[in-house]
């Protein structure tokens, strides 16, 4: 099985950069996503890590540490629309291939 | 990226009633559907995982008598919740995935998700 935790919310100033971790603990590892989800609608792709190391991507960068079962996402020049869930999810890497998500993290970006 | 259209994407029943939601890959071809749950202010929570042509793996605890699924094409599965009840109000949202091989990260592409109140 999967366990896969996350601080249920955190808060920051517009402008700011936030870190937000997630740790795993998993049966079976196949990647490490990230997904933003604003309150009433479906998750949007973030990143994705399967090797040890940072990925890039604008404003945002993920972090994964495999060895650790660690990973965090780094949201810089926060901006309000930034005030979302975000979910940590990690892909097995046995049958369906599945997702299990984590709890999600609530942010609140304030001006 | 990839397109997955949901219908509806509200929907109002009365207990005891049957309601089918609709989830269509739109611009590729799904090998596997996921259909998740997600209470207010929780996670996605894995219902079942649909395979075409193949029956659906359910999730410890999910009844499957009660959520059906089904996968009949490479861009449709539906998943009907039979016998609705006012604690089945929750959101639904299905995912799919293409080929793994294919494409950057193989990552899911989710529907806009279906609102379920049962009265």
């Amino acid at each position: 099985g999967q366990n896969i935790d996350q601080p249920t919310e955190m808060t920051a100033t517009e402008g700011a950069i936030v870190q937000i971790n997630c740790t795993y603990q998993t049966s079976g590892f196949n990647g490490l996503f990230w997904y933003q989800q604003h309150a009433g609608e479906a998750p949007t792709f973030l990143s994705y890590n399967v090797l040890d190391g940072l990925e890039e991507k604008g404003r945002f960068s993920s972090f994964l540490s495999r060895s650790k079962g660690y990973s965090y996402l780094l949201l810089k020049e926060l901006q309000m629309k930034d005030s979302a869930s975000y979910l940590c999810a990690a892909r097995e890497n046995t049958g369906f291939q599945k997702l299990v998500f984590g709890t999600g993290t609530r942010l609140l970006v304030s001006p | 990226g990839a397109v997955v259209s949901q219908h509806p994407s509200w929907v109002i029943c009365k207990s005891g009633t049957s309601v089918k939601i609709e989830c269509r890959s739109l611009d590729f071809q799904a090998t596997t559907m996921f259909w998740y749950r997600q209470f207010p202010k929780q996670s996605l929570m894995l219902m079942a995982t649909s395979n075409e042509g193949s029956k659906a793996t359910y999730e410890q605890g999910v009844e499957k008598d009660k959520f059906l699924i089904n996968h009949a094409s490479l861009t449709l599965s539906t998943l009907t919740v039979t016998s609705a009840h006012p604690e089945d109000s929750s959101f639904y949202i299905c995912s799919a995935r293409g080929h793994i091989l294919t494409g950057a990260t193989g990552e899911l592409f989710f529907g806009e998700g279906s609102r379920l109140t049962v009265l």
